[in-house]
């Protein structure tokens, strides 16, 4: 079964400093992977996706993602971290042997402390 | 500016009442879906429509209904089978059609509440 797994509930950095969200996914076939930030009361933004080719891409408002095959994971990376990414953030794969549907993980809340 | 709207932002639901909430896009795409959120769940798909006049159950179906009319337009109804209809409701649009590897576009969802 398509699975994606964000295993920590809440992501506690100090302003400045390196930020790291985890996802790991289960899919047949090559992944389809995408990381969105939900702001309280809001619907979910597009950050950026992995879709083939560099293992690391860019998205928006300085984050980026590590794609890892042979671990099976997508990481959400920012170098340094604001106050105002504090927010909700989901991992989901697409399973397009499912009609395309998306599927999340449960999600992580980032904490940024000044 | 393309995008999804959802209305209301916040509904009030009685018992043995059933609410509709709208979703409205205007960005083209063929897919449609509605999420129930609730905390520490992420997101569960209610119902999904790829294609106008034809839809399908998510993982939690059961207490809801959909209708796809026209392309631009998706309602959810809340029924009263619906026990616990206390969430965040969201709709989302994508063109996975044609471009699987396009991301969903979200509205800024509906609260529901039970009075």
């Amino acid at each position: 079964a398509q699975s994606v797994a964000q295993p920590e509930d809440q992501v506690n950095v100090a302003e400045g400093n390196p930020l790291t969200v985890k996802c790991t996914y289960s899919v047949s076939g090559n992944p389809y992977l995408f990381w969105y930030v939900q702001y309280p009361n809001r619907g979910l933004q597009f950050l950026l996706k992995y879709i083939t080719g560099d293992n690391l891409v860019k998205g928006s408002y300085g984050f980026e993602a590590e794609f890892n095959k042979s671990q099976t994971s997508f990481h959400l990376k920012k170098p340094s971290a604001l106050v105002s990414d504090s927010a909700l953030y989901f991992c989901a794969v697409r399973a397009y042997n499912q009609g395309g549907k998306l599927i999340f993980g449960q999600g992580t809340e980032l904490s940024v402390k000044p | 500016d393309g995008g999804i709207t959802q209305s209301p932002k916040y509904l009030f639901r009685k018992e043995g009442q059933n609410v509709t909430l709208s979703c409205e896009q205007n960005l083209n795409h063929d897919a449609m879906y509605w999420y129930r959120q609730d905390p520490g769940q992420g997101l569960r798909l209610i119902y999904y429509s790829q294609i106008v006049n034809d839809f399908q159950k998510g993982d939690i179906a059961e207490g809801y209904s959909v209708s796809r009319e026209k392309k631009e337009s998706f309602p959810l109804t809340v029924t009263s089978a619906q026990k616990n209809p206390t969430a965040f409701y969201l709709c989302a649009s994508d063109s996975q059609r044609t471009a699987l590897s396009q991301p969903q576009h979200f509205g800024d969802g509906t609260r529901l509440s039970i009075l």
